[in-house]
Formats: C-alpha cells, sequence, structure tokens
C-alpha cells in the first residue's frame, strides 16, 4: 500500500470548514484514497473514500487532484465533537487486510 | 445492529497470567482483524482472519494466539501477559462481497494493562 503524509496537527474554529490535507504521490492506478477519525479513546470510524472523482457524504467531502498525488478531506461545518486524530489511508478495494495507519493529522476544533 | 462488540473495555492482568479479549459481529462480514495501539505508535495489526476456520499473522502476532470457529466471533488469547502487551487493543471486521465498500468497521476497544 502506498505512503501517507499529513501534517501532524491543525486547528479550526468551530462552525468553519476544516480542510485536512493529504499527500500520496507514490499512489497506484487501483489504490482507493480512504480516510478514517478517531476521537479520544474510541476505535477509528470510517468517513469517507474515493478512486479519482470528488466525493461528498452526510460526514465530509473528498477532494482528489487530478494526478491524484494529493486529497483534501473538508468538514464543511466543524463542531468541537469533530476534534479527532483523522487518518488518510491508500489501498486497493479488497486488498491485504492490513489498514496502514501511520500517525495521522490531530485536528483540534477551538470554539 | 450492534456492529462490532469487544469484552470487556478494561483488564488489569498480572505478569505471566492467561486472558482471552472478546470480539463479535453480527455484520456477517467475513474479514476480522485484532489491532494494537500504542502511544505514538499507531495501529499495529496483530492478526486477522478472512472467514471461518482461516487465521493469519499481521505485522506484531508474538505473544497472541486467535482461533475463528464462527463467522461471528474472533477471540484474542495472552497465553503468558506481559508488560509490553499493555496495549489498547481493537477488533474490527469488513464484508469481503462484491461491491462492497471494503470499509473497516472498529469496536470501542479493550485497555490492558500489565503489571
Amino acid at each position: 500500500d502506498a505512503k501517507t503524509t499529513q501534517p501532524p496537527s491543525m486547528d479550526c474554529a468551530e462552525g468553519r470548514a476544516a480542510n485536512l490535507p493529504c499527500n500520496h504521490s507514490t499512489i497506484s492506478g487501483n489504490e482507493y484514497v480512504y480516510w478514517y477519525r478517531q476521537i479520544h479513546s474510541q476505535g477509528p470510524q470510517y468517513i469517507i473514500h474515493g478512486l479519482k472523482n470528488n466525493e461528498t457524504n452526510e460526514m465530509a467531502s473528498l477532494i482528489i487532484t487530478e494526478d491524484r498525488k494529493s486529497s483534501t478531506l473538508i468538514l464543511p461545518h466543524a463542531t468541537l465533537r469533530d476534534t479527532a486524530v483523522y487518518y488518510c489511508i491508500v489501498r486497493v478495494q479488497g486488498g491485504s487486510e492490513k489498514l496502514v495507519f501511520g500517525k495521522g493529522t490531530k485536528l483540534t476544533v477551538n470554539p | 445492529n450492534a456492529g462490532v462488540t469487544q469484552t470487556p473495555k478494561f483488564q488489569v492482568l498480572k505478569t505471566g497470567q492467561s486472558m482471552t479479549l472478546q470480539c463479535a459481529q453480527d455484520m456477517n462480514h467475513e474479514y476480522m482483524s485484532w489491532y494494537r495501539q500504542d502511544p505514538g505508535m499507531g495501529l499495529r495489526l496483530i492478526h486477522y482472519s478472512v472467514g471461518a476456520g482461516i487465521t493469519d499473522q499481521g505485522e506484531v502476532p508474538n505473544g497472541y494466539n486467535v482461533s475463528r470457529s464462527t463467522t461471528e466471533d474472533f477471540p484474542l488469547r495472552l497465553l503468558s501477559a506481559a508488560p509490553s502487551q499493555t496495549s489498547v487493543y481493537f477488533c474490527a471486521s469488513r464484508p469481503h462481497r462484491e461491491g462492497s465498500k471494503n470499509i473497516q468497521y472498529f469496536g470501542a476497544g479493550t485497555r490492558l494493562s500489565v503489571l
């Protein structure tokens, strides 16, 4: 699975959009970009994933660059409950069981 | 649906004791996995199973045993606990059906301390 690079921490004001970047310059053509988050002391939670098109669901939007070497997770109206560690993971769909979480980005939403 | 259920939530062991961490899922998922999470280390895969009767090692399997006799259950056994096994343990499952999104569902975790 391709490696990813994320900033270790970010801050965001409550009610504003949180934009979390991820670099995956060695991504292969059949690898998807997945985002998970882990709120303190809880199990990781799936947010969204995509292959090359932008995706949106009830939690977030995912913007993938045309060359697929980077992506941005957008939380449109961040709340205090969005404070968590966000992990960007690149893997093939149906691939090996191992999820390489890395260290992620610690997002702190401030009141 | 309850999703992925882990028991116990907390456990304290003495060095050398044995115990089993329980994991059950009610989503009929074929794949199940065990991870451990240590401060600053992220999640590391211990063992995983692609179906009943089939298990395989992850990146940190030493000191742990698993079995998968049913689709629903995937217990993790510590035969002789060591302080290095103090960690938070997460169980996860995902479907393996054509068209599935390959999304992992995680339990709430078991916090284990070995004294």
